[in-house]
């Protein structure tokens, strides 16, 4: 069975601190793609980024970055000199190549980005 | 920039009453997905559709639920008869572009319609 787990429920940092969100998956397939999922207070999901099982490569985009490891079965999510903006509710996925279509989510981080 | 369409924003029935919740994917797409987030709780998967059928649904959909693409851009999900068990986000989703296989892994979300069963 698939199963994403975000240990931490709530985050809270002050303006421009770097913060981390956690995310650890389960999953017997060898093909598989992990997602982030942003839900701002409107309430929307918002995509972020999609890895696939094969690509450990790190990546980053602005102040966004992602850390894959399959050894420990993570994805970090890293946000580098927060913003007020970034206040939102994030989501970890799964999903697994076989014939599901079905996204497995976490139960999601709230952070709170304080002035 | 496509996005997906979701009416409307928050619906208030009573329970017992039919309700229907509309959806405009993002066009082009092949692939249609229904979520329900219950308030503070995570994103749970219902059912997806693609050729103009159920390809799969998860133990929430039982026989109250139903899925339809009336048309070339609407997907719709309808509850038959409400139970305040029903109250939450509901979320459309959309993936695939005709011809792009590996695209058909990103699911575009729309805003949702919040479902208040009284």
């Amino acid at each position: 069975a698939q199963k994403v787990t975000q240990a931490q429920t709530e985050i809270s940092v002050v303006e421009k601190e770097d913060v981390t969100l956690d995310c650890v998956y389960e999953t017997r397939d060898t093909t598989y793609y992990l997602f982030w999922y942003k839900q701002p207070p409107s309430g929307e999901l918002v995509f972020l980024i999609r890895r696939n099982s094969f690509d450990e490569q790190n990546e980053i985009s602005g102040r966004y970055s992602w850390n894959f490891q399959k050894s420990t079965s993570s994805f970090n999510f890293t946000i580098t000199a927060s913003q007020v903006v970034d206040s939102a509710v994030y989501f970890c996925a799964l999903l697994t190549q076989g014939g599901s279509e079905k996204l497995v989510f976490g139960k999601g981080t709230k952070l709170t980005v304080n002035p | 920039e496509p996005e997906v369409t979701q009416t409307p924003s928050h619906q208030v029935t009573q329970m017992g009453q039919e309700v229907i919740l509309r959806c405009v994917p993002i066009s082009n797409h092949l692939y249609f997905y229904w979520y329900r987030q219950i308030l503070g709780q995570k994103v749970e998967f219902l059912v997806s559709f693609y050729n103009n059928e159920i390809s799969e649904k998860s133990e929430i959909f039982d026989d109250q639920f139903s899925v339809e693409r009336p048309d070339g851009s609407n997907f719709t999900l309808k509850i038959r008869s409400t139970k305040l068990e029903d109250s939450a986000m509901y979320f459309c989703a959309s993936s695939g572009l005709a011809g792009v296989g590996w695209a058909k892994n990103i699911q575009y979300f729309g805003a949702g319609t919040r479902l208040s069963v009284l």
